[in-house]
């Protein structure tokens, strides 16, 4: 089946810095997204990618749609503390269901 | 406001006992979802229904039985549970089943003894 490999597993960084993680598939996918995960609750939808190139901001974050298909990477600039959480990538090619990375916690320190 | 419903939110049972844990949305999509998570595995598939009617199985689904009672509700079933199944259970919805966004209840934390 479709593989996701997330990096990195963690990250700690200062207020303000900014944040780059990035998800590849040993396949060729037709639709990123990229969730985040707040302690205690579900993962809510962040980005969702669509075409290959494409590149999605919301807000401080981007999103990429690799030109291969098979990565996308997750961008979010001039860090806070509430950026605090898990982020996680999922992809989808084909018939193939959705299938999740394991996740990019992230530490900020004010 | 809209969403996703899951009950109950915390449950401890003891291994070989059965419980149903619950999922509504009322977005009115048609594709529903469950999921189990586990510390460093990320979000598993469990089972997941395309439309009212229809249920497959997903990466994960020993153990475990789904119901679309109708379009707005899925229950995931442990008929006796075992300590393996200790996780958070989460419930998504989908607009529909290819290519679409899923949106996530707040789990249920389930812990079996």
């Amino acid at each position: 089946g479709q593989q996701l490999n997330q990096s990195p597993q963690s990250m700690f960084i200062q207020e303000g810095e900014d944040v780059s993680m990035n998800c590849t598939s040993s396949s060729i996918f037709n639709t990123w997204l990229w969730y985040k995960q707040d302690p205690g609750e579900g993962p809510v939808l962040l980005i969702a990618l669509y075409k290959a190139g494409e590149l999605t901001s919301n807000g401080r974050l981007t999103a990429q749609f690799g030109i291969t298909r098979k990565d996308s990477f997750l961008n979010i600039s001039a860090s806070i503390p509430s950026d605090v959480g898990i982020y996680f990538c999922a992809g989808q090619g084909g018939s193939e269901k959705l299938v999740f990375g394991k996740g990019t916690k992230l530490t900020v320190n004010p | 406001n809209a969403g996703v419903t899951q009950t109950p939110k915390f449950q401890v049972l003891k291994t070989g006992q059965s419980m149903t844990l619950q999922c509504a949305q009322d977005m009115n999509h048609n594709s529903m979802y469950w999921y189990r998570q586990d510390p460093g595995m990320g979000l598993r598939l469990i089972y997941y229904s395309a439309s009212e009617g229809t249920t497959d199985k997903g990466e994960v689904p020993n153990g475990y039985n789904v119901s679309r009672l109708n379009k707005r509700e899925f229950s995931l079933r442990l008929e006796s549970a075992a300590p393996s199944q200790t996780s958070v259970y989460f419930c998504a919805s989908a607009r529909l089943l290819d290519n679409q966004p899923q949106h996530f209840g707040d789990g249920t934390r389930l812990s079996i003894l």
